[in-house]
């Protein structure tokens, strides 16, 4: 029953920005749309939240559509230590559960 | 962002035997604590809902009286895994949430590499 779909894989070249597309086509009103990512045998690591307005951090840029029903996460400028397996989830504030799906595998290439 | 610390990061031990993991927030309160297990180039699957003071929720498939888990403070969760066996072997992950802060967040530990021999 994933809430997500992400692409399995995407490349991308060290030094470019790196788009992450998720779609989340039944998202309901009140969830928010969370990022983490987990560089290999690490824990995950959060990026970035957001609930309808497109948000930025010192890691990345979050756009969310305007019918919240897909969202891009934004490396602007992709470094080696950014390959990692990216995970896109959908979640009430208050839910007590973050389900994982299979995420989108980085490969940033020299 | 807030810190969460995991202990050990890797644990050999015989089968049969039983291994504790800690799992502490450094720098906040978690009323709630997470504990998922992740095998080899699959994702994370969540094994249990742990809140402070009270009994940990389980998730459909985990056996409790095989996975162990106390939560007694508000900086500190275990997951104790009892007669463990080879296919226990695994990768396990904490996550601390602290929903009383209105932050919504959750912070992994580093996790725990269990190799059962």
């Amino acid at each position: 029953d994933a809430k997500t779909t992400q692409p399995p894989s995407m490349d991308c070249a060290e030094g470019r920005a790196a788009n992450l597309p998720c779609n989340h086509s039944t998202i309901s009103g009140n969830e928010y749309v969370y990022w983490y990512r987990q560089i290999h045998s690490q824990g995950p690591q959060y990026i970035i939240h957001g609930l309808k307005n497109n948000e930025t951090n010192e890691m990345a840029s979050l756009i969310i559509t305007e019918d919240r029903k897909s969202s891009t996460l934004i490396l602007p400028h992709a470094t080696l230590r950014d390959t990692a397996v990216y995970y896109c989830i959908v979640s009430f504030p208050n839910d007590y559960k973050l389900s994982f799906g299979a995420g989108t595998t980085v490969t940033v290439r020299a | 962002g807030a810190v969460v610390s995991q202990h050990p990061s890797r644990v050999i031990c015989k089968s049969g035997t039983s291994v504790k993991i800690e799992c502490r927030s450094l720098d906040f309160q978690a009323t709630t604590m997470f504990w998922y297990r992740q095998f080899p180039k699959q994702s994370l699957m969540l094994m249990a809902t742990s809140n402070e003071g009270s009994k940990a929720t389980y998730e459909q498939g985990v056996e409790k009286d095989k996975f162990l888990i106390n939560h007694a403070s508000l900086t500190l969760s275990t997951l104790t895994v009892t007669s463990a066996h080879p296919e226990d072997s695994s990768f396990y992950i904490c996550s601390a949430r602290d929903l009383t802060g209105g932050n919504t967040e959750a912070f992994f530990g580093q996790g725990t590499r269990l190799t059962v021999v």
